[in-house]
């Protein structure tokens, strides 16, 4: 079974720490892509990654780094968590070509920034 | 860019009577459609798609149907089970592009009262 795995499912940190995300990929899929989940709000692409070490910005990168050292993991960096970035996270990844389109999600990180 | 508008954002309704939820675009080149279902503590995992060479696609007791003259696309839902409780999301791009290009609407919360 397919399956994305985001490594920490809950964290609370303070403001101006540095967080790391994680997400691992077992399915040998190209393109990698980290959202923010927010209510009333829906989901809003922060980055993605078609191949290894290339990134490119979403919608709202701002505050917000990533990195793709290996083909299955993707981390998304939080330089100095603030509080309105407390949200819950979502990573996802897709095949390149006519599969591009199909998401497969991640449980989700729900990060608390006090 | 494309813009998804969903309604409603929560919908409450009888176990087994059928529930639909209402998607708009404003991008006339989008020609793919998928829908989105969350469950709690879980990512979202694509239900149902569509393409905009057909107006309606069926599997089991979901359906979608497509209007793309009028640029909107529903999902329905018959003899709805407490299992269906969920959150959904609809979204839309262009399927020749990545899933960079998705847009996703902010989701309704359907509930199934027992």
């Amino acid at each position: 079974d397919v399956k994305v795995t985001q490594s920490s499912r809950y964290l609370v940190k303070r403001t101006g720490e540095k967080v790391f995300l994680e997400c691992v990929q077992d399915m040998d899929h190209e393109n990698m892509f980290w959202y923010r989940q927010d209510p009333g709000l829906g989901l809003r692409l922060i980055y993605f990654s078609y191949d290894v070490k290339m990134k490119e910005k979403g919608d709202i990168p701002e505050g917000y780094s990533v990195s793709r050292e290996k083909k299955e993991r993707f981390s998304l960096i939080l330089e100095s968590a603030s509080t309105n970035q407390t949200s819950m996270y979502l990573c996802a990844s897709s095949l390149e070509g006519s599969g591009a389109n199909v998401l497969t999600f991640g449980a989700g990180s729900r990060l608390t920034v006090l | 860019g494309e813009n998804v508008e969903q309604h409603p954002s929560t919908l409450s309704v009888q176990e087994g009577d059928s529930a639909v939820i209402k998607c708009t675009y404003s991008d006339s080149a989008s020609n793919y459609f998928p829908w989105y279902k969350q469950e709690l503590g879980k990512g979202p995992q694509l239900i149902i798609d569509i393409r905009s060479n057909v107006g309606e696609k069926k599997d089991q007791r979901i359906a979608v149907t497509l209007n793309k003259t009028a640029k909107h696309f529903s999902l329905h839902i018959t003899e709805t089970q407490p299992e269906d409780s969920a959150v959904y999301f609809c979204a839309a791009s262009y399927s020749g592009g990545g899933a960079d290009g998705l847009t996703f609407g902010k989701g309704t919360h359907l509930i199934i009262q027992p």
